[in-house]
């Protein structure tokens, strides 16, 4: 177990709703980045947070945002939903990161399965 | 834009025997390798990471993997395979540079390890 947990584990939703995913990072942990996993592919970078301020973004849209909370927890909201927005979102936690480029392996949580119908 | 490719969907090992699952990658400048390995219906962990140094990396349950710049390669290895490794293995690379920990992942290799 890596001491990142997420909720909820699976949710469905309908094309235009608003989705909001959680993270409880592992203690000690200042960083926190989203992925979004497609069924049968590998993760793709959302964004990540460090000291409650983006400072890293992949290639999605506005209507991906997120916030991180003093205590390093953190949250990913997607508007207006797409059929296409369906797929596992895994949230990773590390312990060094930053402005710097520090370098640390992440630790995943078990992700949020969101299906969009 | 650093890139990663698995060329193979998946691999078939009989167990006891030796295994490689293959990774080539594009970076701009020298990059940090990772490798991790996702259960069904959970979460991915960590295996291993070249950073700098010895071209061999060991890591977790008996894992290796071996950085070559010349080939661009970062094929993961084990002596010999269990059973119990059958899962899909990933493979990261992040551009030094780069802020915090944004990792651009391959399209995954499913290890099957038969008894």
């Amino acid at each position: 177990e890596t001491g990142v947990t997420q909720s909820p584990t699976h949710l469905i939703k309908t094309r235009g709703q608003q989705v909001t995913l959680r993270c409880s990072s592992q203690s000690g942990h200042n960083t926190v980045s989203w992925y979004q996993q497609a069924l049968g592919q590998g993760p793709q970078f959302i964004f990540q947070y460090y000291r409650e301020e983006e400072n890293g973004r992949g290639n999605f849209p506005p209507r991906f945002s997120g916030l991180q909370f003093p205590n390093y927890s953190s949250e990913l909201n997607v508007n207006a939903l797409e059929l296409d927005d369906s797929a596992l979102y895994l949230c990773a936690s590390s312990l060094t990161g930053g402005l710097a480029g520090a370098i640390g392996e992440l630790f995943f949580g078990e992700g949020s399965r969101l299906t969009v119908l | 834009a650093q890139s990663v490719a698995q060329p193979e969907d998946q691999v078939n090992v009989a167990e006891g025997n030796p295994l490689t699952v293959k990774c080539t990658y594009s970076v701009s400048g020298n990059p940090y390798l990772f490798w991790y390995v996702q259960y069904p219906n959970r979460g991915l962990q960590f295996l291993l990471k070249y950073i700098t140094g010895d071209n061999l990396v060991k890591g977790s349950y008996g894992f290796e993997a071996e950085f070559n710049k010349s080939q661009t390669s970062f094929h993961l290895k084990k002596p010999s395979a269990l059973v119990s490794d059958s899962a899909l293995y990933f493979c990261a690379v992040r551009e030094r540079g780069n802020a915090g920990n944004m990792l651009t992942f391959g399209g995954g290799t499913r290890l099957m390890v038969k008894p």
